[in-house]
């Protein structure tokens, strides 16, 4: 079955404490996303990969951190969280492709809930 | 300026009526896709139809039609015969260029509620 796996799904952490959610997708997709959600705000992404050892930022990456070692997986790193940071996080991966083509759509995991105190 | 906007924070809608759920899009790129994404209270995002910026139809899937007017830069989402299962927070999002790799952006979503 195709599928994007994010762990932990619930997250409870305290400031500073540095941890890893990890991301893991079966549909050997080159691209791989993590994307925040907060109320009111929709999903904004955070850092992106187009393949092995190719990352970048996106809209919002302060406090985070990716590596991309494996097609396979793209862990997101939080060195020092904050109570800012609290939030639902998704992993998302798809075909790298132009915008315009069929087959393009995103394939989430479960998400991560993850609240800093 | 915002690339997509819903305007309609919540809808309410009874069982089996249709419902149209608005999205306006921003870009000057010829080429983009659509997309509309279900998120139900269990928490997952599951994609639901796509509209590529080239298509001369409609797209559709089962219940889901998108409503893609270009020239007035919308992408509405149509559900036909509303169920309890539709209700849920719907997103809408564009991927812009012809270069590969082009994020995903997503508006603030909207809230469904379907009742019997």
């Amino acid at each position: 079955e195709a599928q994007v796996t994010q762990n932990p799904r619930y997250l409870i952490t305290v400031t500073g404490k540095k941890l890893t959610v990890t991301c893991s997708q079966n549909m050997n997709h080159e691209y791989m996303s993590w994307y925040r959600q907060d109320p009111g705000l929709g999903l904004r992404q955070i850092y992106y990969s187009m393949n092995v050892e190719v990352t970048d930022k996106g809209d919002v990456p302060e406090g985070y951190k990716v590596s991309r070692k494996e097609k396979r997986n793209f862990p997101l790193i939080l060195e020092s969280p904050s109570p800012n940071q609290t939030s639902l996080y998704f992993c998302a991966s798809s075909l790298f492709q132009g915008a315009a083509s069929r087959g393009t759509e995103a394939f989430f995991g479960q998400g991560t809930r993850l609240t800093v105190v | 300026a915002q690339k997509i906007t819903q305007t309609q924070p919540g809808m309410f809608v009874q069982e089996k009526e249709a419902v149209t759920l608005d999205c306006t899009y921003d870009t000057s790129d010829p080429s983009y896709g659509l997309f509309w994404y279900k998120q139900p209270s269990s928490g997952e995002m599951i994609f639901l139809i796509y509209q590529g910026s080239y298509d001369q139809q409609n797209a559709t899937e089962g219940r889901y039609s998108l409503n893609f007017q270009k020239a007035r830069k919308s992408a509405n989402l149509v559900i036909s015969a509303s169920q309890l299962g539709d209700s849920a927070m719907y997103f809408c999002a564009m991927r812009e260029g012809n270069q590969a790799g082009t994020a995903l952006i997503f508006g603030k979503g909207t809230t469904l509620s379907v009742s019997s």
